[in-house]
């Protein structure tokens, strides 16, 4: 069975500081995983999505994670906070994402991102 | 390009009610995947059409169902409502293209059951 955990339900940065969201995983198989932000009152939005091409993946709005297999990681980072990135952002992972298809998402619980000016 | 659709945006129903929710892709899309959202579950998958047919599901009992017409507008019902059935209920579509995959989410439909 697959299983995401996202470590911290809030984490608050800097503007300008280092933005670092974790995001472990679980899989039997070789995982597809993805990243979701969520703004206040609106709806989701996918960031980026790992697919086995490259261990490095980048995002929209400047955001990057890197898929790190021997510490099952997916962490999403990004160099420099703007107050427009406080949002909730999801990790998510799923066993059989291909052909434009996300697959049977399993969601983390999410961690709520707060920028202080 | 109009964005994804869904309605009604806001619904009250009572536990042993039926509902039916419209969830309208981007011109184009095949794909269209249903999530439900609650405070205590999260998010959670529902199920995933592309060309009319179910390809994927998540585990909710067979009283979530859904489908998909010839011009990829989906519909997801729920029959004999309980209250834990209450939540946003978001829908998105996909398409894969040359420059990878995208993913575009509705506002949601918000159901609250009584």
């Amino acid at each position: 069975a697959q299983s995401v955990t996202q470590l911290g339900s809030h984490v608050s940065v800097s503007e300008g500081a280092l933005v670092l969201l974790r995001c472990n995983y679980s899989s039997s198989v070789p995982p597809y995983l993805f990243w979701y932000v969520q703004y206040p009152n609106q709806g989701l939005q996918l960031l980026l999505k790992y697919t086995s091409a490259a261990t490095l993946v980048k995002g929209i709005n400047g955001f990057e994670a890197e898929f790190k297999k021997s510490e099952t990681s997916f962490h999403l980072t990004k160099p420099s906070a703007h107050m427009s990135d406080a949002a909730e952002y999801f990790c998510a992972v799923s066993d059989n994402a291909y052909g434009g298809s996300q697959g049977n998402l399993i969601f983390g619980k999410g961690t709520k991102l707060s920028v202080k000016p | 390009k109009a964005g994804v659709t869904q309605t009604p945006r806001y619904l009250i129903k009572t536990r042993g009610q039926q509902v039916t929710l419209s969830c309208s892709p981007i011109s184009g899309h095949r794909s269209v995947s249903w999530y439900q959202q609650t405070p205590g579950q999260g998010l959670q998958f529902l199920f995933e059409y592309f060309s009319e047919t179910q390809r994927n599901k998540g585990n909710f009992p067979g009283r979530f169902s859904g489908r998909q017409f010839s011009n990829s507008r989906s519909e997801m019902n729920v029959s004999t409502l309980e209250l834990g059935d209450s939540a946003l209920y978001l829908c998105a579509s996909s398409l894969v293209s040359r420059g990878g995959e995208t993913q575009y989410f509705g506002p949601g439909t918000r159901l609250l059951v009584l």
